[in-house]
């Protein structure tokens, strides 16, 4: 079992609401994802960190933000939620990967996701 | 060139059929094909992975096929169970260290008849 956990796992907010999404692993990973899961099934990145206080916008634009203050904590930000924004949100981290060809490979975790419906 | 294609979207067989779910790519320098399977309600969790130096690798039930040549590879369940019914992804990884990205596909829904 990956030690990397998301809450809440269900939220049912009404729109301009602000929420945060949280996300923390315990496996002392630098890098940390969150992905986006439509429907039907695609996983699109929207934000990702190679480390602390360094976050980068992923594939798919995204008007969540992200911050990295602490290892293992990587929280998502909705300043004002959308129906638009009704989605599965996965959070994920891995480890770094070997240089060469090496056995690390850069296994991706990922959470049990949170799934947020915008009214 | 960084896209990950992927088919079936969907996929059903019997209880001990073989499903085979099949990836091409066009980015040469990808050098990690993992295959992810996601249960309904939970985050996808690495089932299976292959590098590009070797052409099959087994774990079990779970075989990946890799065609260096056709830039394909593809996902083998042999003896399938109801218990495999799930959503499997390919994704292809390049880069080294610090800088490495992921690339999925698109998603193959498979059920399991009993």
């Amino acid at each position: 079992e990956a030690d990397i956990y998301q809450t809440p796992r269900y939220l049912v907010i009404g729109t301009g609401k602000k929420i945060t999404l949280e996300c923390s692993q315990t496996m002392g990973h630098d890098k940390m994802y969150w992905y986006q899961q439509d429907p039907g099934m695609e996983l699109h990145l929207i934000h990702y960190s190679y480390g602390v206080n360094s976050t980068e916008k992923g594939d798919l634009s995204s008007e969540s933000t992200v911050s990295r203050i602490r290892t293992e904590h990587f929280p998502l930000t909705l300043e004002s939620a959308r129906p638009s924004h009704t989605s599965q949100y996965l959070c994920a981290s891995s480890e770094n990967r070997g240089i060469g060809g090496g056995s690390d490979t850069g296994e991706l975790f990922f959470g049990e996701g949170s799934r947020l419906t915008v009214l | 060139q960084q896209q990950v294609k992927q088919s079936p979207q969907s996929l059903i067989v019997q209880k001990g059929g073989i499903p085979i779910i099949n990836c091409a790519y066009e980015n040469t320098a990808f050098d990690y094909f993992p295959w992810y399977q996601q249960f309904p309600g939970k985050g996808p969790a690495l089932l299976i992975a292959i590098r590009p130096d070797v052409s099959e690798k087994k774990e079990g039930r779970f075989t990946i096929s890799f065609n260096k040549s056709a830039k394909q590879f593809s996902l083998h369940i042999m003896d399938s169970q109801p218990g495999d019914s799930a959503t499997y992804f390919c994704a292809a990884s390049w880069g080294t260290s610090g800088t490495y990205k992921y690339i999925f596909g698109t998603g193959t829904r498979l059920k399991v008849l009993a």
